[in-house]
C-alpha cells in the first residue's frame, strides 16, 4: 500500500460546480498535511495547509479526519482556471514530506 | 535568490553518460528536498538535506544516483551512467525546516536519456 494515496482522476466538472476530492494516509503518527496544486508542466505550488479543526480559504475548504486517516479538499463554484493537479501531502517525523500521486481536475465551459 | 532556481533547465543525455542537477535554494532555508517526476506521474522523494546532512537517503533509486550539500546552501544531485529510465523532472524544494513549513519548489531539470 502507498504511503498517501489519491483517485488520480480525471475529474470533469462544469464550471459552477461542487467537486471534492479525498486522500488517504498510512501513517498514523503524521503530523500535518497540505494542498499543493500543479499546473501542467508547472512546479507545485501550496494552496493551503491542513488542519485539524478544517479551514477553509473562500472556495476551497480542507478537513483532516484522523480516525479515518484521510483529508479532503472541497472546491465550490469551480473556475476554469481551477483544472490543474491537487497533490495531497503528508509530513512525518523529522519534516519528512510525502507526495500523493495527485488528482486531476477539469473544469469545462 | 527570490526564488529556488535549478539548472539547466533542460538535459539531453547519452546513455551511459553522467549528469549533474544543480539546484540553489532560497537564502536561509534549511531545508532542501530533491524529487523525481515521470510525464503524468506523482512526485517521487529521492533525498533529503537538513543543513548539509541527509538524514534519508531511502528514496535514491539505485547506487548510480547520489547528491551532496556543501556550505547550507546549493545541492548537486549526480547520476552516473544514466539510463532510460532516469528521464524524468527533477524538482527540487526549499522550506525553513521548520514543521509544517511550506514548501518553495523551482521550476525543474528536465532530463532527457536517448
Amino acid at each position: 500500500r502507498k504511503e498517501v494515496e489519491q483517485d488520480p482522476g480525471p475529474f470533469n466538472v462544469p464550471e459552477g460546480a461542487t467537486v471534492a476530492f479525498n486522500c488517504t494516509y498510512s501513517n498514523s503518527a503524521s503530523q500535518s498535511f497540505f494542498w499543493y496544486r500543479q499546473d501542467c508542466r508547472k512546479e507545485p505550488k501550496l494552496l493551503m495547509s491542513v488542519y485539524s479543526s478544517g479551514n477553509e480559504d473562500g472556495r476551497f475548504t480542507a478537513q483532516l479526519n484522523r480516525a479515518s486517516q484521510y483529508i479532503s479538499l472541497l472546491i465550490r463554484d469551480s473556475k476554469l482556471s481551477d483544472s490543474a493537479t491537487y497533490l495531497c501531502v503528508v509530513e512525518n517525523a523529522g519534516n519528512m514530506l510525502t507526495f500523493g500521486g495527485g488528482t486531476r481536475l477539469m473544469v469545462k465551459p | 535568490g527570490a526564488g529556488v532556481s535549478q539548472s539547466p533547465s533542460n538535459k539531453v543525455t547519452e546513455k551511459g553518460k553522467d549528469v549533474e542537477l544543480r539546484c540553489d535554494p532560497i537564502s536561509g532555508h534549511t531545508a532542501l528536498y530533491w524529487y523525481r517526476q515521470s510525464l503524468g506521474q506523482g512526485l517521487e522523494f529521492l533525498i533529503y538535506f537538513q543543513g548539509n546532512s541527509a538524514p534519508d537517503k531511502s528514496g535514491l533509486p539505485s547506487d548510480r544516483f547520489s547528491a551532496e550539500r556543501t556550505g547550507g546552501s546549493v545541492s548537486t544531485l549526480t547520476i552516473q551512467r544514466t539510463q532510460q529510465e532516469d528521464s524524468a523532472v527533477y524538482l527540487c524544494a526549499s522550506s525553513l525546516g521548520q514543521r509544517n513549513e511550506k514548501l518553495f519548489f523551482g521550476s525543474g531539470t528536465q532530463l532527457s536519456v536517448l
